[in-house]
C-alpha cells in the first residue's frame, strides 16, 4: 500500500493552461504538505495544512492555490501556467503538529511538472 | 545567506570507506535536524533525525549535531555502491519552518 501518493506522475502543458495534482495519504496523519524541488534539487516548501486548516503559506504566487477536502488530501490548483513553474513537486505528510520535534515527513512519490 | 547550507558534491568515495556530509544553518533557535536521502528520479525518504547536542547512531549511519557551532553532519559508515544519493539535510527553525538545503551528491565508488 501506498502510504503517500500523487497524481499525476507526469504533467506536460502549454503556458498559460491551469492544472491540478492531487495528493493522498492513507497514514492517518493530520498535517499535509506540498514542496516544488527545481532543477538545481532545491527542495522549499509552500505550503502546509493541518486537519485541513492553511498552517504555512511561504511566498508563492497566488496563481498557486491549495485545497484540502479533508485530512487525508490536499490538492494543488496552479492557474495560468509559466514557464518556472517546470519542476518536480513533492507532497508530504507528518503525524505531527509542524513545529512539533518529531515531525518526520513522509513524501510521495513527485509530480514532475513540465510547462512548454 | 541561506537558512541551511549543504557542500553540493559530488563527493567520492571508495567502497567500505567512510563518508561525511556537513551541514551549518543560520538560525540558532532551531530544534530539529533531519537526514534525508534522495535517489535519482525519487523522493526523499528519512534516514535520521536528531535533536541534541552530540552523536545518533543507527546502524552504518552516525548524526552529529553541535548547536554552538550551528552544524550537524552525517557519516555513513562501510559506504557500499547502494548509498550513492543526494542527501539531504533538514532543519526546523525556530519558526517552525522545515528548510532543505540544496543537497550533497554522494557516489561511492565499487
Amino acid at each position: 500500500d501506498t502510504a503517500v501518493s500523487q497524481t499525476p506522475k507526469y504533467l506536460v502543458t502549454q503556458m498559460g493552461n491551469d492544472k491540478s495534482i492531487k495528493c493522498e495519504q492513507n497514514l492517518g496523519h493530520d498535517t499535509m504538505y506540498w514542496y516544488k524541488q527545481d532543477s538545481k534539487k532545491f527542495l522549499k516548501i509552500m505550503f502546509s495544512y493541518n486537519n485541513k486548516e492553511l498552517i504555512i503559506n511561504e511566498t508563492v504566487p497566488n496563481r498557486f492555490s491549495p485545497k484540502s477536502p479533508d485530512k487525508a488530501h490536499l490538492n494543488l490548483h496552479i492557474n495560468s501556467l509559466e514557464l518556472g513553474d517546470s519542476a518536480v513537486y513533492f507532497c508530504a505528510s507528518s503525524q505531527e503538529f509542524p513545529g512539533s520535534p518529531g515531525d518526520t515527513q513522509y513524501f510521495g512519490p513527485g509530480t514532475r511538472l513540465t510547462v512548454l | 545567506q541561506k537558512e541551511v547550507e549543504q557542500n553540493s558534491g559530488p563527493l567520492s568515495v571508495p567502497e567500505g570507506a567512510i563518508a561525511s556530509l556537513n551541514c551549518t544553518y543560520s538560525d540558532r533557535g532551531s530544534q530539529s535536524f533531519f537526514w534525508y536521502r534522495q535517489y535519482s528520479g525519487k523522493s526523499p525518504e528519512l534516514i535520521m533525525s536528531i535533536y541534541s547536542n552530540g552523536d545518533k547512531e543507527d546502524g552504518r549511519f552516525t548524526a552529529q549535531l553541535n548547536k554552538a557551532s550551528q552544524y550537524v553532519s552525517l557519516l555513513i559508515r562501510d559506504s557500499q555502491p547502494s548509498d550513492s544519493a543526494t542527501y539531504l539535510c533538514a532543519v526546523k527553525t525556530g519558526a517552525n519552518n522545515l528548510f532543505f538545503g540544496t543537497g550533497t551528491r554522494l557516489t561511492v565508488i565499487p
